[in-house]
């Protein structure tokens, strides 16, 4: 299967700060990226949909001007995540999606290792 | 909101097949279904995903009953390893995209 990764897998920062977390394909290149959230015990959140060389796209509730997400490469995205509070702490976890063009028969993400937030 | 339902767990014994059952009572004719598992505090697995014909890939097996309203992933001999939690998912077409929504999912607990 196709390879995604991210750095860092764990990070912990003070209130106020910001964060970024990047996320690699690493043997193909990913026109659409998403970015998840997860918390304990609970199932993934679509945070985020992230289209190289366009503004990405984010879900309800999701505030733009806290998560950052830039695409800047068919193989990097990023998720910035500014001045972090305590309830920001999470699992984010980002995927890449292989379209169908590829010779697979519809489009399947494929997800990275995901980083683990603890803001202080 | 997610598309399916599945029961919250599952054991099954080592070397057994593990069949994961999934209901997606409102699935539309061009979404598709998926299965990702997510082992404790790792990134989900991709494992296989199907539109109406049964699929099978080194990992596993997908049965799509003939209405589409329910499906069953089949691990044929269960390891150890193959504890974890199993989404099954529809894909379906978002506020701007194809999304996959997800669900509880299944914890599947393999014993010795």
């Amino acid at each position: 299967g196709a390879v995604v990764s991210q750095h860092p897998s764990r990070v912990i920062c003070k209130s106020g700060t910001s964060v970024k977390i990047e996320c690699r394909s690493l043997d193909f290149q990913a026109t659409t990226m998403f970015w998840y959230r997860q918390f304990p015990k609970q199932s993934l959140m679509l945070m985020a949909t992230s289209n190289e060389g366009s503004k990405a796209t984010y879900e309800q509730g999701v505030e733009k001007d806290k998560f950052l997400i830039n695409h800047a490469s068919l193989t990097l995205s990023t998720l910035t995540v500014t001045s972090a509070h305590p309830e920001d702490s999470s699992f984010y976890i980002c995927s890449a999606d292989i379209p169908w063009t590829s010779g697979d028969t519809t489009d399947t993400q494929y997800f990275g290792p995901g980083t683990r937030l603890t803001v202080l | 909101d997610a598309k399916t339902t599945q029961p919250p767990s599952m054991d099954c014994a080592e070397g057994r097949a593990a069949n994961l059952p999934c209901n997606h009572s409102t699935i539309s004719g061009n979404e598709y279904v998926y299965w990702y598992r997510q082992i404790h505090s790792q990134g989900p697995q991709y494992i296989i995903h199907g539109l109406k014909n049964n699929e099978t890939n080194e990992m596993a097996s997908l049965i799509i009953t003939e209405d589409r309203k329910s499906s069953t992933l089949i691990l044929p001999h269960a390891t150890l390893r193959d504890t974890a939690v199993y989404y099954c998912i529809v894909r379906v077409f978002g506020r701007w995209n194809y999304q996959l929504i997800w669900g509880a999912g299944t914890k599947l607990i393999i014993k010795p």
